[in-house]
C-alpha cells in the first residue's frame, strides 16, 4: 500500500523554523517527483514546493520562494521542507503529495497532479 | 500565475441530481495538465479527474470530465450521499501550479 506520512509540524513564533518530514512507503520513491501543498483553515489547497525524482528540477511558490527548502533522500525514502523565517500567514496544514505517475520524474511534464496525499501535519505561526 | 476560477461555489442539490462544475482558467491550460479533486471534511483531497477527462483508479463512471484552453468542467451525473463533498480543480503545466477555490456541493 503506497502511504505518505507527514511529521515536524508544531505551534512556532514568526520568525522561527521549522523542518517537516515525510516518510513514504509503498512505491518506489526514487522514480516519483514529490511535492508540498498546504491547506490553510478553510481555504483551498495551495502548492507550496515540488522536487524531481533526482533533485534536479525543484520549483517554489513565490509566496515561500527564498524562506522554504525542498529536499529529498531517495536512500531514506523521504521528503523534506525546510521552513524559515516563518509568517503567520504560513499557517496551514502540510500535505506530502506524489505525483501520481513516476516514468519521467521531472517537474512540469505532466505527471504532477496528485495521488496519493498524506494526511497532513499542522503548522502554526503565532506569538 | 495561471488563476483558477471556480463557480459556483456552493451548489445545492439533492441526492440523483446532477451536478455541474466550472473551473476557468486565466490562460490556456492544455487539458493534458489538467485534474479535479474531491475533499470531505477531515481528509486529504483525493485524485478524481486527470488529463481532464481521465477518471483515476477506483472512481465511480457518474464523474466525468471535460473542456479545453480555458473552460472545463466536472459533471456528476446522478449525485450519491458520498458525493456531497468539496471539488477543486487544478492546472499541473506551469509553475507555480495552481487550484481553484472550490466548489462546494451541498444537500439541498
Amino acid at each position: 500500500e503506497v502511504q505518505l506520512v507527514e511529521s515536524g509540524g508544531a505551534l512556532v513564533q514568526p520568525g522561527r523554523s521549522l523542518r517537516l518530514s515525510c516518510a513514504a512507503s509503498g512505491f518506489t520513491f526514487s522514480d516519483f517527483a514529490m511535492h508540498w501543498v498546504r491547506q490553510a483553515p478553510g481555504r483551498g489547497p495551495e502548492w507550496v514546493a515540488g522536487i524531481g525524482w533526482n533533485s534536479g528540477s525543484i520549483e517554489y511558490a513565490g509566496s515561500v520562494r527564498g524562506r522554504f527548502t525542498v529536499s529529498r533522500d531517495n536512500a531514506k525514502n523521504s521528503l523534506y521542507l525546510q521552513m524559515n523565517s516563518l509568517r503567520e500567514e504560513d499557517t496551514a496544514l502540510y500535505y506530502c503529495a506524489r505525483a501520481a505517475v513516476g516514468l519521467i520524474g521531472v517537474l512540469l511534464r505532466g505527471e504532477d497532479y496528485f495521488d496519493p496525499w498524506g494526511q497532513g501535519t499542522p503548522v502554526t505561526v503565532s506569538s | 500565475e495561471i488563476v483558477l476560477t471556480q463557480s459556483p461555489g456552493t451548489l445545492s442539490l439533492s441526492p440523483g441530481e446532477r451536478a455541474t462544475l466550472s473551473c476557468r482558467a486565466s490562460q490556456s491550460v492544455s487539458s493534458t495538465y489538467f485534474a479535479w479533486y474531491q475533499q470531505k471534511a477531515g481528509q486529504a483531497p483525493r485524485l478524481l479527474i486527470y488529463g481532464a477527462s481521465n477518471r483515476a483508479t477506483g472512481i465511480p463512471d457518474r464523474f466525468s470530465g471535460s473542456g479545453s484552453g480555458t473552460d472545463f468542467t466536472l459533471t456528476i451525473s446522478r449525485l450519491e450521499p458520498e458525493d456531497f463533498a468539496v471539488y477543486y480543480c487544478q492546472q499541473f503545466g506551469t509553475s507555480p501550479l495552481t487550484f481553484g477555490g472550490g466548489t462546494k456541493v451541498a444537500i439541498k
